[in-house]
């Protein structure tokens, strides 16, 4: 089944420990992203990459890093993670061009940084 | 890419049709509009899009005006499990960028 997968789907964790979220794909696809989501500010993108070891800072990068060693996997680190790190987290990948274009989206982790 | 104007929220009886209008005036010729729906804090679902002709697949239907200026999203017998925000993006074939979504119109489906 075509898919992509994050874990942990759920992450409490203190201030200033480093963490990963991982995500990966199984569908070849080029290109893959991170969003969060936050009540009342909706889906925002964090990085995004366009193939394997590029990857660009989306509209709030700040205070993550991403890699992209290989093209299924995605990984999103918080090197010091903070409160208002606390969100919903979706990882999507992207298939196609033009008319076959569709995003696709991960089944979230929901992260609480205290 | 074009900004959509969706109502906030909608009620709809199970079993009937839900249409869910979506305003994109300012839309241009090489824009898709897309349809994805989040049911409560889970990734977004794509249902459909289409550029200028009405589409249909198994989940829903795409009806795009003539002058593409709005669309309607259309879920012919709707369920309980169809209760989900429903977002209408509009997106530039060949864009680097990602979809942009608003605040979408939070449909229920009423037993």
């Amino acid at each position: 089944e075509a898919q992509v997968t994050q874990n942990p789907r759920y992450l409490i964790t203190v201030t200033g420990k480093k963490l990963t979220v991982t995500c990966s794909q199984n569908m070849n696809h080029e290109y893959m992203s991170w969003y969060r989501q936050d009540p009342g500010l909706g889906l925002r993108q964090i990085y995004y990459s366009m193939n394997v070891e590029v990857t660009d800072k989306g509209d709030v990068p700040e205070g993550y890093k991403v890699s992209r060693k290989e093209k299924r996997n995605f990984p999103l680190i918080l090197e010091s993670p903070s409160p208002n790190q606390t969100s919903l987290y979706f990882c999507a990948s992207t298939s196609g061009t033009g008319a076959l274009w569709k995003q696709y989206f991960g089944p979230g982790t929901r992260l609480t940084v205290t | 890419d074009a900004k959509t104007t969706q109502p906030p929220s909608m009620d709809c009886a199970e079993g009937r049709a839900a249409n869910l209008p979506c305003n994109h005036s300012t839309i241009s010729g090489n824009e898709y509009v897309y349809w994805y729906r989040q049911i409560h804090s889970q990734g977004p679902q794509y249902i459909i899009h289409g550029l200028k002709n009405n589409e249909t697949n198994e989940m829903a239907s795409l009806i795009i005006t003539e002058d593409r200026k709005s669309s309607t999203l259309i879920l012919p017998h709707a369920t309980l499990r169809d209760t989900a925000v429903y977002y209408c993006i509009v997106r530039a074939s060949g864009s680097a960028r990602q979809l942009t979504f608003g605040s979408g119109t939070q449909l229920t489906v009423l037993p």
